[in-house]
Parts: structure tokens; C-alpha cells; sequence
């Protein structure tokens, strides 16, 4: 299995910063790379596809880039709405896996 | 639009058959080619894929879970469905269907991806 590893496990921030965490695959997944948020009590939400496509919806202050093994997403200018847990997901190779997520929390 | 809708028990016993069904409304999946997955989620912890199916009715299936896990598709009803045998403690989590339309095995306009999210039914395996 592509194990995937996101640091950190959480950060604290406050609204207007921007951050950035990262998210590593055991082995190459090319840009087979998906962002999903997910808030206490809901079904997770797609962000990014395929390591740095916006989907339909989701506010510009969210990018995402890498290929290969590393990856990153960024939200720039920090909402309320974006205090979140942040998963990514390879779709590479069976079985799909996740990393393990990082929770942004309100500093 | 389309959206999944995931029911079956709340409580089970330990070495029950756990089954789940996810309906999708909005729109038929007999229409389109459908890419559909269960994942699961302890609580406090994070996201475990079980498995997919094609509405073609191609499946695959994570290893971690064994010969326990089996994922079926109905085109005539919309619905697709997960069994997993011989539960344990260990099973309980919430519960996701999860998908994306307009894909094959060779394709998938959001690289396999899932846009469409039940919003996931607690399942407690309890004696």
C-alpha cells in the first residue's frame, strides 16, 4: 500500500494567515493527489484534485501543487469557515489510502 | 443533483454480517458511469477506504479488510451496497459512500476523486 504522511498533525492560526502543510506518498503517485476538508460531525469535502485543481466551488484562497512523492496545500488569508481537519488522499494505485490529516485550529 | 444517502443499523452484535446501502437521487446511475467507494471512520480518528465499484459492476477492495468486504451495485434501483462479515469491535466507525460520475476504469474526469459524499451513518458493533 502508498502510505501517506501529512505534517503537521495540527496547527494553530489565526483569521488572515496564510498556512501551508504538506502531505508525502511513500512512492511516486505523479499528481494522482486529492485534498478533502472536513468539519466535526460532517462528510468530507473535495477542495483539490489531481494535486492542484480547485473543484467547482471552492474559494481561490486554496492552492495546492506537487508531483511525485510531495504535495502541499495553502490557504491564503485564513477564514472562520476554513478551521477544518485537511486530508489528503492518493488515487493512484488500490486501495486508495489517506494521510492521517491536519487539524487547523484557531490560535 | 446528485446526492447519496447511506442507511442500515445503527447497533450490531460481534460476528454479524454488517450491510449498507447508499442511494443515489438525482440522477440514475444506470445513465452514467458511475465510480463508487465506502470509507469509514473510527471516532477521532482518521479516513479508511474499504472499497469501489463501477456501475460496469468492476470491484476492488482493500486488503486490510480481507475476504469480509463486499461491495454490489443495483442500476435498476440507483443503490449500491456494502456487506462486511464477522464484525468485531474493531468495525465500528462511520460510515461513507462516497463517488464521482462520468468515470471508468480507464478515466475519471477528477482522477478518481470523490465529489459526492453521503453524509455517513454510525455503525457501533456492540455485544
Amino acid at each position: 500500500d502508498i502510505q501517506m504522511t501529512q505534517s503537521p498533525s495540527s496547527l494553530s492560526a489565526s483569521v488572515g494567515d496564510s498556512v501551508t502543510f504538506t502531505c508525502r506518498a511513500s512512492e511516486t503517485i505523479r499528481t494522482f493527489l486529492n485534498w478533502y476538508q472536513q468539519k466535526p460531525g460532517k462528510a468530507p469535502t473535495l477542495l483539490i484534485y489531481r494535486a492542484s485543481t480547485l473543484q467547482t466551488g471552492v474559494p481561490s484562497r486554496f492552492s495546492g501543487g506537487g508531483y511525485g512523492t510531495d504535495f502541499s496545500l495553502t490557504i491564503s488569508g485564513l477564514q472562520p469557515e476554513d478551521f477544518a481537519t485537511y486530508y489528503c488522499q492518493q488515487s493512484y494505485n488500490m486501495p486508495l489510502t489517506f494521510g492521517g490529516g491536519t487539524n487547523v485550529e484557531l490560535k | 443533483q446528485v446526492q447519496l444517502q447511506e442507511s442500515g443499523p445503527r447497533l450490531m452484535e460481534p460476528s454479524q454480517t454488517l450491510s449498507l446501502t447508499c442511494s443515489v437521487s438525482g440522477g440514475s446511475i444506470s445513465s452514467a458511469s458511475y465510480y463508487l467507494t465506502w470509507i469509514r471512520q473510527p471516532a477521532g480518528a482518521g479516513l479508511e477506504w474499504i472499497g469501489r465499484i463501477y456501475t460496469s459492476g468492476s470491484t476492488s477492495y482493500n486488503p486490510s479488510l480481507g475476504s469480509r468486504v463486499t461491495i454490489s451495485v443495483d442500476t435498476s434501483t440507483s443503490d449500491f451496497s456494502l456487506k462486511l462479515t464477522s464484525v468485531t469491535a474493531a468495525d465500528t466507525a462511520v460510515y461513507y459512500c462516497a463517488g464521482a460520475r462520468d468515470c471508468t476504469e480507464d478515466s475519471c474526469p477528477l482522477g478518481w476523486a470523490s465529489d459526492l459524499w453521503g453524509q455517513g451513518t454510525m455503525v457501533t458493533v456492540s455485544s
